[in-house]
C-alpha cells in the first residue's frame, strides 16, 4: 500500500531564510510523488511533481523538491522563505493501480504547518 | 474562473438530516475524484469516477454515502442520516485526459465544501 509521511506538523523559518518541509513514501513501485500547498479557505493548489528524471523538480512560486530513491525522501525546498509562503503543504503519493490500469487517487501526509516569520 | 467548483461552500446541518454538494470540474476533465478532509489530516480518497462511471469506492464511503456523475460532467455526494463524525471539509478534484488516453497526472482541486453536523 501506498502511504505517505510528514514527520513536522510545523516548520517556523525567517524570512530570507532558506526553508525545507519533509516528505518521506513508501510505494510498492515506481513512485509519483507530489506537494501541493493549501491556503485558509482555499483548494488545494498543485506546486510540483516527480515522475522520473531529474531528481530535482522545480516548481511554482521558487519552490523545488529533491527525490531520494535511497532515502525514499521528497523533500519541498526553497532558497529564500517569503511571509506569503506561510500554509499548509501536503506531500502526496499516486496509487498506480493494477496492471494496465491506473487508478489515479492520491495518498496524503497529514500536513506540515509552514509559518514564515518576517 | 474556469476552475473545479463546489457548491455550498459552507453547510451546517442538524444530526440525522440528509446534505447533497455538488462539484464542477473543469470542462472536459474526464475524471472526477471526492476525498474528505478532517481537522488536523490530509485528504482522505473517498471515490472516483471515469466520465459517469463510478470505478472505485474507499472503504470510508459508507453505505449513507453516494455519489453520482450522471452525464460524466457534474458531480453530487449525498450523506444520508448525518453524523457528528461527518464534519469535515469535502474535496472534490478533476483530472484530465492526454493525448493518447494517457491520464494526467495532476489533480485540480476546488474550494471545498464544509460540512458541520451539530
Amino acid at each position: 500500500a501506498q502511504s505517505v509521511a510528514q514527520p513536522e506538523d510545523q516548520v517556523n523559518v525567517a524570512e530570507g531564510n532558506p526553508l525545507t518541509v519533509k516528505c518521506t513514501y513508501s510505494v510498492s513501485g515506481n513512485p509519483y510523488l507530489f506537494w501541493y500547498v493549501q491556503y485558509p479557505n482555499r483548494g488545494l493548489q498543485f506546486l510540483l511533481k516527480y515522475i522520473t528524471g531529474d531528481n530535482l523538480v522545480k516548481g511554482s512560486y521558487g519552490f523545488e523538491a529533491e527525490f531520494n530513491k535511497s532515502q525514499t525522501s521528497f523533500h519541498l525546498k526553497k532558497p529564500s522563505a517569503l511571509v506569503s509562503d506561510s500554509a499548509l503543504y501536503f506531500c502526496a503519493v499516486r496509487d498506480m493501480g493494477y496492471r494496465g490500469s491506473t487508478l489515479g487517487r492520491l495518498y496524503f501526509g497529514r500536513g506540515t504547518q509552514l509559518t514564515v516569520w518576517p | 474562473d474556469t476552475g473545479v467548483s463546489q457548491n455550498p461552500r459552507h453547510k451546517i446541518t442538524k444530526r440525522g438530516q440528509n446534505v447533497t454538494f455538488r462539484c464542477d470540474p473543469i470542462s472536459e476533465h474526464n475524471r472526477l475524484y471526492w476525498y474528505r478532509q478532517t481537522l488536523g489530516q490530509g485528504p482522505e480518497f473517498l471515490t472516483y469516477f471515469q466520465n459517469e462511471a463510478q470505478l472505485e469506492k474507499s472503504r470510508l464511503l459508507s453505505d449513507r454515502f453516494s455519489a453520482e456523475r450522471p452525464k460524466g460532467s457534474f458531480s453530487t455526494l449525498e450523506i444520508q442520516r448525518t453524523e457528528q463524525g461527518d464534519s469535515a471539509m469535502y474535496l472534490c478534484a478533476s483530472s484530465p485526459r492526454l493525448a493518447g488516453g494517457r491520464m494526467s497526472n495532476e489533480q485540480f482541486f476546488g474550494p471545498g465544501t464544509r460540512l458541520t453536523v451539530l
